[in-house]
């Protein structure tokens, strides 16, 4: 089974700082990893995604996160923030396979500040 | 592009009611999920399909029923809705095989039991 932690239920900056979003997984499996954003009363759009290979990934918005197996960690970042990006951020695991169903963390909401 | 597509968008039931939640996907993608969306809570995943007849239990599927007649639909039955079961829904779909990795969500639908 799967699990995942965000440790930050709350995030707030002011604009053109820098963030962090961090997630935290649990597996016995490999698993491909995700994030995925939510902006007010809409659903999911996937921000960024690893699957194998550069532990760096980038995403959509300039966004970009890096994959570290050692301590199990996938954490999003952006150098420079928007009143845009506020929005609900969801990090996610799945097991490697077609069978596995994504998991995801409680979610961190990140509010960007004039 | 129509995506994944869910009705109604929203919706208030009184307690022991019943409704269906529908879902259709026009990507012609093999896994269809429902989950279920509270505040700080993440998503939690409700039911699954990996196929036209083939539906399976999530982590929650108290309270609820599926079905999965065709590729395109996969809707959500609440019978004898509680207020437990106020939240908001998603249904998202995914294809088959190693490129598929990513899932697409609706748009949602907030339900409200009184």
């Amino acid at each position: 089974a799967q699990s995942v932690t965000q440790l930050d239920s709350q995030v707030p900056v002011f604009e053109e700082a820098p963030v962090e979003l961090r997630c935290n997984y649990s597996s016995s499996v490999s698993v491909y990893l995700f994030w995925y954003v939510q902006y007010p009363n809409q659903g999911l759009q996937l921000l960024l995604k690893y699957l194998s290979g550069s532990t760096l990934v980038k995403g959509i918005n300039g966004f970009e996160a890096e994959f570290n197996k050692s301590q199990t960690s996938f954490h999003l970042r952006k150098p420079s923030v928007h009143i845009s990006d506020t929005a609900e951020y969801f990090c996610a695991v799945r097991a490697r396979g077609s069978q596995g169903n994504l998991i995801f963390g409680k979610g961190t909401k990140l509010s960007v500040k004039p | 592009n129509a995506g994944v597509t869910q009705t109604p968008k929203f919706r208030i039931l009184k307690i022991g009611q019943s409704m269906t939640l529908q879902c259709t996907q026009d990507m012609n993608h093999n896994y269809m999920y429902w989950y279920r969306q509270d505040p700080g809570m993440g998503l939690k995943l409700i039911y699954y399909s990996v196929g036209a007849g083939i539906t399976d239990k999530g982590e929650v599927p108290n309270g609820y029923n599926v079905s999965r007649s065709t590729t395109e639909d996969f809707p959500l039955r609440l019978e004898l809705a509680a207020p437990s079961q106020t939240s908001v829904y998603f249904c998202a779909s995914r294809g088959q095989g190693p490129t598929n990795t990513e899932a697409f969500f609706g748009q949602g639908t907030r339900l409200t039991v009184v």
